[in-house]
């Protein structure tokens, strides 16, 4: 185990509703990356969070934001959700410099959204 | 941007055969990782090569990163069914991000 949880494990939303997914970091961990995981593929970077600033953003729009907290846990808000957003959501805690392309990622277990 | 190929897709094994994954970046990479997702399951991390031309084994797993650091390749020698999953490559190189490549499903047969 990672010691990297994430809640809820399965969401249902309709499209152009709001949805905050949680995930809570390996105590000592001040990097987070959020990821999205389409069926049958890897998973792609949405951004970083190191010590509570967006550090890193990969190629999604800005309806995706995120939070991160003094007490290692983070969010991921998407606001008017969309069908192509039906997808596995997994956060990544890592230990360094806020680096995360050059730090091990610690995944958790990931929430499954699905967009009707 | 940033591109990390990998192939092939899919590769099915009688147990005890060979198995081979290979990555392609479109640039050169500063590091690479590699990664296993067991099916319902998350990635986990294997092992992150740095070094041009390196060459890490564990157990039965042998990683290596070409010399132009831009290729990577796994192979898993005598295969089990305990190796059954999808294996992801992950570079990074100048942004501060992972890009994973699509993955290798690897289905072992008994």
């Amino acid at each position: 185990e990672t010691g990297v949880t994430q809640s809820p494990t399965h969401l249902i939303k309709t499209r152009g509703q709001q949805v905050t997914l949680r995930c809570s970091s390996q105590s000592g961990h001040n990097t987070v990356s959020w990821y999205q995981q389409a069926l049958g593929q890897g998973p792609q970077f949405i951004f970083q969070y190191y010590r509570e600033e967006e550090n890193g953003r990969g190629n999604f729009p800005p309806r995706f934001s995120g939070l991160q907290f003094p007490n290692y846990s983070s969010e991921l808000n998407v606001n008017a959700l969309e069908l192509d957003d039906s997808a596995l959501y997994l956060c990544a805690s890592s230990l360094q410099s806020g680096f995360a392309g050059g730090d091990t990622q610690y995944f958790g277990p990931g929430t499954r959204l699905t967009v009707l | 941007g940033q591109q990390v190929m990998q192939i092939p897709q899919y590769q099915h094994v009688q147990e005890g055969e060979d198995f081979t994954t290979y990555c392609n970046s479109s640039t050169t990479l500063s590091n690479i990782q590699w990664y296993k997702q067991r099916p319902g399951g998350h990635p986990v991390f294997l092992i992150q090569l740095v070094k041009s031309g390196e060459v890490k084994k564990q157990k039965r797993l042998t990683f290596q990163f070409g010399e132009a650091k831009k290729n990577s390749s796994l192979h898993i020698t005598a295969t089990q069914t305990t190796d059954v999953g999808t294996y992801f490559c992950a570079g990074s190189g100048s942004a501060r991000q992972l890009t994973f490549g699509s993955g290798t499903q690897l289905t072992v047969l008994p």
